[in-house]
């Protein structure tokens, strides 16, 4: 069974800073979807970002990029220029290529960001 | 317009109640789902449907069952509301071709069993 851990439950950053979730999961497959949710205190997941794991380059969508080290099964989302409207819980998910497939989601982790 | 819809957005009941939670999409996309997130914001999957047919059923009591009248539509049904149930519920929707792999989530139901 695929798992997903985000093994930080909280981090803080100031605001305009850069500060990195890290996120490590574990499947035998080889085709398969990363993604970073955020879930603010108005409780809609929100996708930050996506990642396929046959695409070598690192997504990035806008102040929001990620670190996708596949043989390492590791994938970390860098926030650049910290605002306070990203403090969220953030969440780590994978999905396997296929139709109709669920996703399995990390732990999550809060993020405050300080002003 | 609201892409995935869920009613109601709170719902306090007792224990022992049977209780619906709807959900509408307007995306037309093929597969919807249930998520569950516990009080440690756990989110786990219940069910999936994909065009009308059951096709992901975690262990779930078999007092939570869901139903799809046509593929915009997923409702969960739960008989006999029992403490450990209080959660927030989201409904989720994608296109099961796997072409567009980004799930659509409704604004989540948070049920709160006394």
């Amino acid at each position: 069974a695929q798992t997903v851990t985000q093994s930080q439950p909280e981090m803080s950053v100031q605001e305009a800073e850069t500060v990195t979730l890290s996120c490590t999961y574990d499947t035998s497959e080889s085709d398969y979807y990363l993604f970073w949710y955020k879930q603010p205190p108005s409780r809609q997941m929100i996708l930050v970002i996506r990642q396929e794991a046959y695409k070598q380059q690192n997504a990035t969508e806008n102040r929001f990029s990620v670190n996708f080290q596949k043989a390492a099964k590791s994938f970390s989302l860098k926030i650049s220029d910290s605002q306070l409207g990203d403090a969220a819980m953030y969440f780590c998910a994978y999905r396997r290529r296929g139709g109709s497939e669920k996703l399995v989601f990390g732990k999550g982790m809060k993020l405050t960001v300080n002003p | 317009d609201t892409a995935v819809s869920q009613t109601p957005k709170y719902l306090v009941t007792q224990m022992g109640n049977d209780k619906s939670i709807k959900c509408e999409q307007n995306l037309g996309h093929d597969t919807m789902y249930w998520y569950k997130q516990d009080s440690k914001k756990f989110l786990k999957i219940m069910f999936s449907y994909n065009n009308k047919e059951l096709i992901i059923n975690e262990t779930v009591p078999n007092r939570f069952s869901p139903k799809s009248p046509d593929k915009a539509h997923l409702n969960l049904h739960i008989n006999s509301l029992e403490l450990g149930d209080s959660a927030v519920y989201f409904c989720a929707s994608s296109q099961g071709n796997g072409l567009n792999t980004e799930a659509f989530f409704g604004q989540g139901t948070r049920l709160t069993v006394v």
